[in-house]
């Protein structure tokens, strides 16, 4: 696609459930960023990906949240037992070679995620 | 710990006027700076960044920023501001020391609103 797409775009789920959210990078993005985004603030770094590797997840605010991109491309966030305060819009973003540092991220339009 | 204050929740403007959006930043070694825009429902869109060089950026949709190294600013600016222009801003800062991957840290956003 042209653009790094994010699913589902809303999803509600019951405290304790578990929850997968997809997000599917520009073609040839090398880097692959994950935020979350709770209302009214900026975007809070989780999680960083280059190719496949995993080399950031400082991020991460509890071992129920895990993040993977098996073969580099698209990448998925999952958390397990959600709870109330996991409630925010997850954004995902992704960044050509050589620019994931100086250049511009390309953000999909985010995952909100209610947990009610 | 890197960080970046936007002073402003809101800025109020009327069509035509010159605007500015202010950001103030904390890095320990030197800043690399950005400005993103959010529309309502839509992910981050990149606007400009600061790496090296002229302290004026200018960037997409007639923005500019001004980065200021003695008092740590990083403010955007638009000589004529449109109503099309009103969205959430959001100014963000890495370390450049190092090299390869660090993370990028975002502020709390300022939304602003341009009155016709």
């Amino acid at each position: 696609g042209a653009g790094v797409s994010q699913s589902p775009r809303y999803k509600v789920a019951k405290r304790g459930q578990d929850v997968a959210l997809r997000c599917d990078p520009i073609s040839g993005h090398v880097s692959l960023f994950w935020y979350q985004q709770a209302l009214g603030q900026g975007p809070e770094f989780l999680t960083y990906f280059q190719n496949e590797a995993q080399l950031d997840k400082s991020g991460l605010p509890s071992d129920r949240f895990f993040a993977e991109r098996p073969e580099g491309s698209v990448s998925t966030l999952k958390i397990q037992r959600t709870q109330q305060e996991d409630s925010a819009v997850y954004l995902c973003a992704s960044s050509p070679p050589g620019q994931g540092n100086t250049g511009e991220l390309f953000f999909g339009e985010g995952s909100r995620l209610t947990v009610l | 710990a890197q960080s970046v204050a936007q002073p402003e929740d809101q800025v109020n403007v009327a069509e035509g006027n010159p605007l500015t959006v202010k950001c103030t930043y904390s890095v320990s070694g030197n800043p690399y700076l950005f400005w993103y825009v959010q529309y309502p429902n839509r992910g981050l869109q990149f606007l400009l960044k600061y790496i090296t060089g002229d302290n004026l950026v200018k960037g997409s949709y007639g923005f500019e920023a001004e980065f200021n190294k003695s008092q740590t600013s990083f403010h955007l600016k638009k000589p004529s501001a449109l109503v099309s222009d009103s969205a959430l801003y959001f100014c963000a800062v890495r370390d450049s020391r190092g090299g390869g991957y660090q993370k990028v840290t975002f502020g709390t956003g300022t939304k602003l609103q341009v009155i016709p």
